[in-house]
């Protein structure tokens, strides 16, 4: 089956404009997470969706950065007001449940979007 | 001290030797232990998961888990240069509805053939 896809795979924009990123998780996945890569630095967690439930902001790091996920399927990052230090991969992540069983807490990862803020 | 430890190497191995990758952890409250393979500019991809103590094998790779010592470990046999990728060890700690996931920074691995 299809894995995460994301787009745009490259985004280059300038400072002060606000920039959208698109995440298609799994079929059937129920999570879906945002992950931020710096170049050489591990992942640091922005945001997860799980099912209807209120999303888990926690690691947004300001609040020029928002998303959504609309139907349960499809999610938005949005990051107004881009400044350079923006530039990373934004990575989107998705999972089966918070069910509990092992497999359920495996992430799937998509290519990611690469965003260069100039 | 951070949750999670792994050393960021570069690491730089001949093809066919024995890798070994690490993490270790602070929480007591991690259960499930997992690591991901990120080759340059993809997403990570999950390799291998585990929630026992004790060694789990996957062809080339043994995933290898110490809870009394808070220690994770990956053993790569007869790497190949295909190795070459940057390791991430995950941990996810469970209570209450809730899950909490946490990454290493990762160990940047290169087979040199």
């Amino acid at each position: 089956g299809a894995g995460v896809s994301q787009s745009p795979s490259n985004k280059v924009t300038e400072k002060g404009k606000d920039v959208e990123l698109r995440c298609d998780p799994i079929s059937g996945h129920t999570a879906l997470y945002w992950y931020r890569q710096s170049l050489g630095q591990g992942l640091e967690f922005l945001i997860y969706f799980q099912g209807n439930s209120a999303p888990d902001k926690s690691g947004l790091p300001s609040d020029r950065f928002s998303a959504e996920r609309t139907g349960g399927s499809v999610s938005t990052l949005t990051i107004q007001r881009t400044q350079q230090e923006d530039s990373a991969v934004y990575l989107c992540a998705s999972s089966l449940a918070l069910a509990g069983r092992a497999r359920d807490y495996e992430q799937y990862f998509g290519p990611g979007t690469r965003l260069t803020v100039t | 001290q951070k949750e999670v430890e792994q050393d960021p190497g570069p690491l730089s191995v001949p093809e066919g030797a024995i890798v070994s990758l690490n993490c270790t952890y602070s929480n007591s409250a991690f259960q499930y232990f997992m690591w991901y393979r990120q080759y340059s500019r993809k997403g990570p991809e999950l390799l291998m998961y585990t929630y026992s103590s004790g060694n789990k094998e996957d062809g080339r790779f043994t995933a290898q888990v110490d809870k009394s010592s808070k220690y994770i470990s990956l053993f790569i046999r007869d790497s190949q240069p295909s190795d070459s990728a940057t390791y991430l060890c995950a941990m996810v700690a469970t209570g209450a509805g809730s899950y909490q996931l946490t990454f290493g920074k990762g160990t940047k691995l290169s087979v040199i053939p």
